[in-house]
């Protein structure tokens, strides 16, 4: 089936950098897009790539290698309320969107 | 932009109730919804695709006795779950394909079920 990997749990520090990895499988895949959810919260939408390269959105930025089957979900300068979870899922064609498990991310002082 | 209201935000059941979702998609006509169960520090599980005027198309697994959808018109579907029992306390989201939207999706603000 259709699987995406990112990691579980991430920790960092307010003010830093943190990248969150995503791989998918790749038959018939469009986009790779990145949605936040607070818990108790709807997932909202972050960003969307369906060609290799940076997209950059304010301190978020996604990156695509498609040859690699790899992105990423870059946040910087991290603030205490970037603490939520952070889904990477995929397009592939015509389907509804499969959503990798998530990666909890968790800003510290 | 596009907008899906979701209706309840949180719904409390007595076990061997039927409880009814809504999602309405407001300025936009959703042809197909998607609906989805996502349980505690766990993903966006995909339970069964409407499309507006035919059955729905439930994902393996989902009985689609238990979770019924009705996709009646273009700007509302329904997700009714019945005889709930407390392992199907869960967070419900819908989602809307809108052409405006990023990717084509849109979703609405979840649907908090507590069964007991």
């Amino acid at each position: 089936g259709q699987s995406l990997e990112q990691p579980s749990e991430v920790t960092a520090v307010e003010g830093a950098i943190v990248q969150i990895n995503c791989t998918y499988q790749t038959s018939g895949f469009y986009g790779l897009s990145w949605y936040q959810q607070h818990d108790g919260g709807a997932p909202t939408f972050l960003s969307y790539n369906a060609l290799d390269g940076l997209e950059e959105t304010g301190r978020f930025s996604s990156f695509l290698s498609r040859s690699d089957s790899y992105g990423y979900l870059l946040l910087q300068e991290l603030q205490m309320k970037d603490s939520a979870s952070y889904f990477c899922a995929v397009n592939y064609g015509n389907t509804p969107l499969v959503f990798g498990k998530g990666t909890r991310l968790s800003v510290i002082a | 932009g596009a907008v899906v209201s979701q209706h309840p935000s949180r719904v409390i059941c007595k076990s061997g109730t039927s409880v009814k979702i809504e999602c309405r998609s407001l300025d936009f006509q959703a042809t197909t919804m998607f609906w989805y169960r996502q349980f505690p520090k766990q993903s966006l599980m995909l339970m069964a695709t409407s499309n507006e005027g035919s059955k729905a198309t439930y994902e393996q697994g989902v009985e689609k006795d238990k979770f019924l959808i009705n996709h009646a018109s273009l700007t509302l579907s329904t997700l009714t779950v019945t005889s709930a029992h407390p392992e199907d306390s869960s967070f419900y989201i819908c989602s809307a394909r809108d052409k405006e939207a990023p990717l084509g999706y849109t979703f609405g603000s979840g649907t908090r079920l507590t069964v007991v």
